[in-house]
C-alpha cells in the first residue's frame, strides 16, 4: 500500500525566509502527486500538482514542487513567504491509474510578521 | 459549476448514538467519492471511497460504514458510535482519478461524548 511522510510537523520562520518542506511516498509504480492548502478556517484546497513532464511544478502564490523520482520525493518550496502563507500543508499521493489519494500527516507553517 | 454541500457542520451526539453524515455533490455526474478524517498532526486519512453507485471501498476497519444511493450522494454512517469517533470529516469528489484533484467540503466536526 502506498503511504506518504512529511517529515516536520510544524515549521515556525520569518517573513521573507524560504521555506522547504519535505515529502516521502513508498510506491515503486507511476504516481501523480499533490500539495494541499488548509488556511485558518478554511477548506482545504490544491496548491499544485505533477502528474508527468517537466518535475519542476509551479503552483499558485509562489509556491513550487519538485518531483525526484529516484528519492521518491516531491519537496514544497517558496523561495519568500510572507505572513498569510501561515496554514497547515498536505503532501498527496495517487497511482497513476488509482482512485485513492493518500495524504501525509500535514505540517503547519508559522509565518512570524 | 460543481459544488459539494456537506451536513452537518457540527455534531455533538452520545456514546453508542448512530451517526448519519451526508454529502451531496452538484454540477457533475459520475464522480469519484471520498470520506476522509482529518486529526490534529496525523493528516488526513482515508476511511471511504466510491467510484459508482453502490461501490464502495473501506480503507480502515472501524466502526463506520458508507453507502452511495444515488449518483452525487455519499452518506457515512455508524450503528453505535465511539469516543473514538470523535474527529473532523471531510467529504470530496473528483472527476475520475489520476490527476483530478479532489475538491473538499467544509467538513462535519464531531464530537462523541
Amino acid at each position: 500500500a502506498q503511504s506518504v511522510s512529511q517529515h516536520n510537523h510544524h515549521v515556525i520562520l520569518s517573513e521573507a525566509a524560504s521555506l522547504e518542506l519535505g515529502c516521502n511516498y513508498s510506491y515503486g509504480g507511476t504516481v501523480n502527486l499533490f500539495w494541499y492548502v488548509q488556511y485558518p478556517g478554511q477548506h482545504l484546497q490544491l496548491l499544485l500538482k505533477y502528474f508527468s513532464g517537466d518535475p519542476l511544478v509551479k503552483g499558485i502564490k509562489g509556491f513550487e514542487a519538485e518531483f525526484i523520482k529516484s528519492k521518491f520525493s516531491f519537496n514544497l518550496r517558496k523561495p519568500s513567504v510572507q505572513w498569510s502563507d501561515t496554514a497547515e500543508y498536505f503532501c498527496a499521493v495517487i497511482k497513476a491509474a488509482g482512485n485513492k489519494l493518500t495524504f501525509g500527516g500535514g505540517t503547519r507553517v508559522l509565518v512570524k510578521p | 459549476s460543481q459544488t459539494i454541500h456537506q451536513w452537518p457542520a457540527t455534531l455533538v451526539q452520545p456514546v453508542g448514538s448512530p451517526l448519519s453524515l451526508e454529502c451531496t455533490v452538484e454540477g457533475t455526474s459520475n464522480p469519484n467519492l471520498y470520506w476522509y478524517r482529518q486529526a490534529a498532526g496525523r493528516g488526513l486519512q482515508l476511511l471511504f471511497y466510491s467510484v459508482g453507485i453502490g461501490q464502495i471501498s473501506s480503507e480502515v476497519p472501524q466502526n463506520l460504514s458508507a453507502s452511495r444511493p444515488q449518483d452525487r450522494q455519499f452518506i457515512l454512517s455508524s450503528k453505535k458510535l465511539l469516543l473514538s469517533d470523535s474527529g473532523f470529516y471531510l467529504c470530496a469528489w473528483s472527476v475520475g482519478g489520476g490527476i483530478s484533484p479532489l475538491h473538499f467540503g467544509n467538513g462535519t466536526r464531531l464530537t462523541v461524548t
